[in-house]
C-alpha cells in the first residue's frame, strides 16, 4: 500500500447506528487530517493531529470523534448521526517540521450517506 | 482570517487551447499557496506550491501558476489543454503563522471538450 488509504470507501449508516472510518498513511508523515467535502459547499477541516496530539478542533458537532493511536493511523468515530452529516469524507497526512507545513497528500475518502 | 475565493465555478475551454483557473487569497504575512486537483471518486491530489522564490511555479501534468503579490493572486495555468485535465480544481492558502491550517477555495470545475 501506498500513500494514504482509507476504509470503508462507501458508508450507509442510520441516524442510531456507530461506525467508524479509518485512514493510514504510508508517507511516514507527522500529521494528519480529516475535512468534509459537501456538495457545492468548500473543503471543511474537520480535525487536525500532529505528532498524535490534537492541534486542532474546528468546531465540529461531539457526534465526531476522532482518534489518533500512532502517527499513521487516524480514525473518525460516528455515532447518532444527522442527515445532514452526508458527505465525502477526506483524510489527509503531512510532514511538519518547526513551523513549516509541507503540501497535504489526501486518501480517496469515504462516500458517507446517512439515511 | 485567510481566504480564498475562485470566481468562476466551471471554466469551458476546447481542447489544444490554453487553460487558466483564477484564485485570489487573503491571509497575513507572507502566503504559502497551493493547488490540488480532484478527479470524481477520488481524493485531491497535489499539483504545485508556491512557498517563495521565484513567481513562476511549475508543477505535475503540464500545469503552472503565477504567484502575483500585488494583485493577491495565484492563477493556475496550462498553455495546452487535454481532455483528460477536466476535473475541479481547488486553491489553498496557508499564512505564515497558520500552522497546518490549510483555507481552500470552492473548486472551480474544469471542462476540456474534444
Amino acid at each position: 500500500e501506498t500513500g494514504v488509504t482509507q476504509t470503508p470507501r462507501h458508508l450507509v449508516m442510520g441516524m442510531t447506528n456507530k461506525k467508524s472510518l479509518k485512514c493510514e498513511q504510508h508517507l511516514g508523515h507527522n500529521a494528519m487530517y480529516w475535512y468534509k467535502q459537501s456538495a457545492k459547499k468548500p473543503l471543511e477541516l474537520m480535525f487536525v493531529y500532529s505528532l498524535e496530539e490534537r492541534v486542532e478542533n474546528n468546531s465540529v458537532p461531539s457526534r465526531f470523534s476522532p482518534e489518533c493511536p500512532n502517527s499513521s493511523h487516524l480514525f473518525l468515530h460516528l455515532h447518532t448521526l444527522q442527515p445532514e452529516d452526508s458527505a465525502l469524507y477526506l483524510c489527509a497526512s503531512s510532514q511538519a517540521s518547526g513551523s513549516s507545513y509541507n503540501e497535504q497528500f489526501f486518501g480517496p475518502g469515504t462516500r458517507l450517506t446517512v439515511l | 482570517a485567510q481566504s480564498v475565493a475562485q470566481p468562476e465555478d466551471q471554466v469551458n475551454v476546447a481542447e489544444g487551447n490554453p487553460l487558466t483557473v483564477k484564485c485570489t487569497y487573503s491571509v497575513s504575512g507572507n502566503p504559502y499557496l497551493f493547488w490540488y486537483v480532484q478527479y470524481p471518486n477520488r481524493g485531491l491530489q497535489f499539483l504545485l506550491k508556491y512557498i517563495t522564490g521565484d513567481n513562476l511555479v511549475k508543477g505535475s501534468y503540464g500545469f503552472e501558476a503565477e504567484f502575483n503579490k500585488s494583485q493577491t493572486s495565484f492563477h493556475l495555468k496550462k498553455p495546452s489543454a487535454l481532455v483528460s485535465d477536466s476535473a475541479l480544481y481547488f486553491c489553498a492558502v496557508r499564512g505564515w503563522a497558520a500552522g497546518n491550517k490549510l483555507t481552500f477555495g470552492g473548486g472551480t470545475r474544469v471542462l476540456v471538450k474534444p
